[in-house]
């Protein structure tokens, strides 16, 4: 089954402990991304990587913290540093700069 | 000024009515242009895409792009309450051509 998977659905997270969330696709992608949402928003860039071992800060990296060892995986942490980690998290995959992004089913973290 | 932004509504209307839905963005130079559809707890799918001046058409689904006034906008005919969903504007903004969400418009359609 080809496509974008992230896992798990549903986190809870208590105060004080770091969270990864996974993102893995197989459509040989080489730029991916991660969004949060938070209720009644748009979408904010967390980190994005267009190439693996390379990755960049997006609008609000801070407390979060990712990685891209291989071409299909790309995880999130979310860090104790990050105050506010209630969210809808959603990663995404585009095939290049100008095409459109395809998401995942979405994380739903809290804190409990 | 917000770099993509979107009336948040809501918007409701009747069913078999045309839903109009706009978005301004503020890079002169942003090349691609998104409507995702969003339900209640899922994530966006895509819906249109458009990257030159003008309409697109796909089904009941009309793109309109003016890169003049930097306008983009959906256009939904014979709406139905299936369409009833929050609708995310996308532009890809900056040198990195990153793809920039405005804040959604949530649309209702009345049976």
């Amino acid at each position: 089954d080809g496509g974008i998977t992230q896992s798990p659905k549903y986190l809870f997270r208590k105060e004080g402990q770091n969270v990864t969330l996974s993102c893995e696709q197989n459509l040989n992608h080489d730029a991916m991304y991660w969004y949060r949402q938070d209720p009644g928003q748009g979408l904010r860039l967390i980190y994005y990587s267009q190439i693996v071992n390379d990755f960049q800060k997006g609008d609000i990296a801070e407390g979060y913290s990712v990685s891209r060892e291989k071409k299909e995986s790309f995880p999130l942490t979310v860090t104790s540093a990050q105050k506010n980690p209630t969210a809808f998290y959603l990663c995404a995959i585009r095939d290049s700069l100008n095409t459109e992004a395809f998401f995942g089913q979405g994380t739903r973290l809290t804190v409990v | 000024q917000k770099e993509v932004e979107q009336n948040s509504g809501p918007l409701s209307v009747p069913e078999g009515a045309i839903a109009s839905l706009n978005c301004t963005y503020s890079d002169r130079v942003s090349q691609s242009f998104f409507w995702y559809r969003q339900y209640s707890g899922k994530s966006p799918e895509l819906i249109m895409s458009i990257y030159s001046n003008g309409d697109k058409e796909d089904g009941r689904f009309t793109a309109q792009l003016n890169k003049a006034s930097q306008y983009v906008s959906l256009l939904i005919r014979d709406s139905q309450p299936s369409d009833s969903a929050t609708y995310l504007c996308a532009v890809t903004i900056g040198s990195a051509r990153q793809l920039t969400f405005g804040s959604g418009t949530q649309l209702t359609v009345l049976p």
